[in-house]
C-alpha cells in the first residue's frame, strides 16, 4: 500500500520569500515520487520527479524537492515565490503494477502568493 | 510540445444518461489512465490501460464503467448509466514508459 501526506492544506507566502510546502510518503517499494502543480481551471502540470537517482531532483519554474529516505519526506522548495506560482499542489507516490503506475495523490496544498 | 487533449471541456447530462468522455494521448504513448477528482477532494486513480487491455482498475471503477481505444488515437471512457455521484472532473493521463504520466485539461461532468 502507498499514501501520501500533505502536511499544510494552506500556505501563504510573500513574493520573493522561500517556498516550503511539506509532504511524507508511505509505500512497501522504493517509491517514485512526483510534485504536480494545478492552476485554477487548468490540468495538472507536471513540476519535478523522484525515480531513485539523485536525491535532489530539480523541477521547471525553479521547484526542487529532496527525497529523505530516513525521513519519509520529499517536500518541495524554491527560494523566491513569485504570483505566478500561487496554485494548488499535490504530492504523488507511484506504485508499479504489470501494466502501468497508479498514481496516489495526496489531498494537495493551496499556495498563495501575496505582494 | 505534444499535450494530451480531452473533449468536451464540460459534459451536463441527465441521470441515467450514458456519456462518453474522449481523450488524444500523446502520440506514440504506450501507457494511458484515467482519473478523477470530485469537487472539493483529491485525485483518485479511476484505470490503467496498456496494451489494449485494463492493467489495473480502483473499486470506483465498476461495472458501469468501461474504456476503449477504438483507433489507435483516442482513449474513451463510458459510464453506461450516470448517477449524480458521477459529478467530478475527469482527468486522462498518458505516459511513454511507466514512470510518467502526462495530463489532460480535464473534462467537467456534471450529473442533473
Amino acid at each position: 500500500a502507498q499514501s501520501v501526506t500533505q502536511l499544510d492544506s494552506h500556505v501563504s507566502v510573500s513574493e520573493g520569500t522561500p517556498v516550503l510546502l511539506r509532504c511524507n510518503y508511505s509505500s512497501s517499494y522504493s517509491p517514485s515520487l512526483f510534485w504536480y502543480v494545478q492552476h485554477p481551471n487548468k490540468g495538472l502540470q507536471l513540476l519535478l520527479k523522484y525515480t531513485s537517482a539523485a536525491t535532489l531532483v530539480k523541477g521547471i519554474n525553479g521547484f526542487e524537492a529532496e527525497f529523505k529516505k530516513s525521513e519519509t519526506s520529499f517536500h518541495l522548495t524554491k527560494p523566491s515565490a513569485h504570483m505566478s506560482d500561487a496554485a494548488e499542489y499535490f504530492c504523488v507516490v507511484s506504485g508499479i503494477t504489470g501494466g502501468g503506475n497508479k498514481l496516489t495523490f495526496g489531498t494537495g496544498t493551496q499556495l498563495k502568493v501575496e505582494l | 510540445e505534444p499535450e494530451v487533449t480531452q473533449t468536451p471541456s464540460h459534459q451536463v447530462t441527465q441521470m441515467g444518461q450514458e456519456v462518453i468522455l474522449r481523450c488524444v494521448p500523446i502520440s506514440n504513448h504506450l501507457y494511458f489512465y484515467w482519473y478523477r477528482q470530485i469537487l472539493g477532494q483529491k485525485v483518485e486513480f479511476l484505470v490503467s490501460f496498456y496494451n489494449n487491455e485494463i492493467s489495473e482498475k480502483s473499486e470506483i471503477f465498476d461495472d458501469q464503467f468501461s474504456v476503449e481505444r477504438p483507433d489507435g488515437s483516442n482513449f474513451t471512457l463510458k459510464i453506461r448509466s450516470t448517477k449524480l455521484e458521477d459529478s467530478a472532473m475527469y482527468f486522462c493521463a498518458s505516459g511513454g514508459d511507466y514512470n510518467e504520466q502526462f495530463f489532460g485539461p480535464g473534462t467537467r461532468l456534471t450529473v442533473l
